[in-house]
């Protein structure tokens, strides 16, 4: 199975400063069809988990312009250029691109 | 707006079966995907296995022997058995739409299984 590493596991961020969450796979995550298959979710205290970005650098539906995915193969970067209040919780990286689909441990980020 | 809610028991006893089911509104449960993850309480997130709109099943290997996603159309609900349920598959139990994919989450269900 395809192991996600995120580093760091903790964040402690100011306001409006930047804040970067690393994810990386144990293999490429660039699928034959061109899509490479890495998803970003937060999960906010006492809430599930929503999706943020999906295949590496789209961002859902309603999603603040402030997230932003990027990276490729098996290196990959969640960056929020200027981090607000409501963005605290844990970060998650996904693989959807081999079964079991896998998750990263998870980096929580306070404020 | 796509929404789903879990519901079952929130107590389970050892050896015995889990029994989940997701209710779906503002999706339509036949040509839609829809997974099942879990959450032990203060850890990561564990994808247990996808119901395809194909009727196609794809379950995580580590619990491929013990669990089961099914449809029930007449009430458009998903279902999730989890047999032989020991104290390691207490969680927090949610249902999503697997499209982009897990682009919408049920509340989650918190089950503990102990006698």
């Amino acid at each position: 199975e395809i192991v996600m590493t995120q580093t760091p596991l903790s964040l402690s961020v100011t306001p409006g400063q930047p804040a970067s969450i690393s994810c990386k796979s144990s293999q490429s995550l660039l699928h034959s069809d061109g899509k490479t298959y890495l998803y970003w979710y937060l999960q906010k205290p006492g809430q599930s988990p929503q999706l943020l970005i999906y295949e590496v650098s789209n961002r859902f539906s309603g999603v603040p312009d402030r997230f932003s995915g990027s990276g490729s193969g098996t290196d990959f970067t969640l960056k929020i250029s200027r981090v607000e209040a409501e963005d605290v919780g844990v970060y998650y990286c996904m693989q959807s691109r081999q079964f079991p689909k896998t998750f990263g441990q998870g980096t929580k980020v306070e404020i | 707006q796509v929404q789903l809610q879990e519901s079952g028991p929130g107590l389970v006893k050892p050896s015995e079966t889990l029994s989940l089911t997701c209710t779906v509104s503002g999706a339509s449960i036949e040509s839609n995907s829809f997974a099942w993850i879990r959450q032990p309480p203060g850890k990561g997130l564990e994808w247990i296995g996808t119901l395809y709109h194909s009727g196609s099943t794809n379950y995580n290997p580590s619990l491929k022997s013990r669990v089961t996603i099914s449809l029930d159309t007449s009430k458009d609900r998903i279902s999730l058995e989890l047999n032989s349920v020991t104290a390691a598959d207490s969680a927090v139990y949610y249902c999503a739409r697997d499209v982009l994919p897990f682009d919408f989450w049920g509340q989650g269900l918190l089950v503990t299984v102990s006698s």
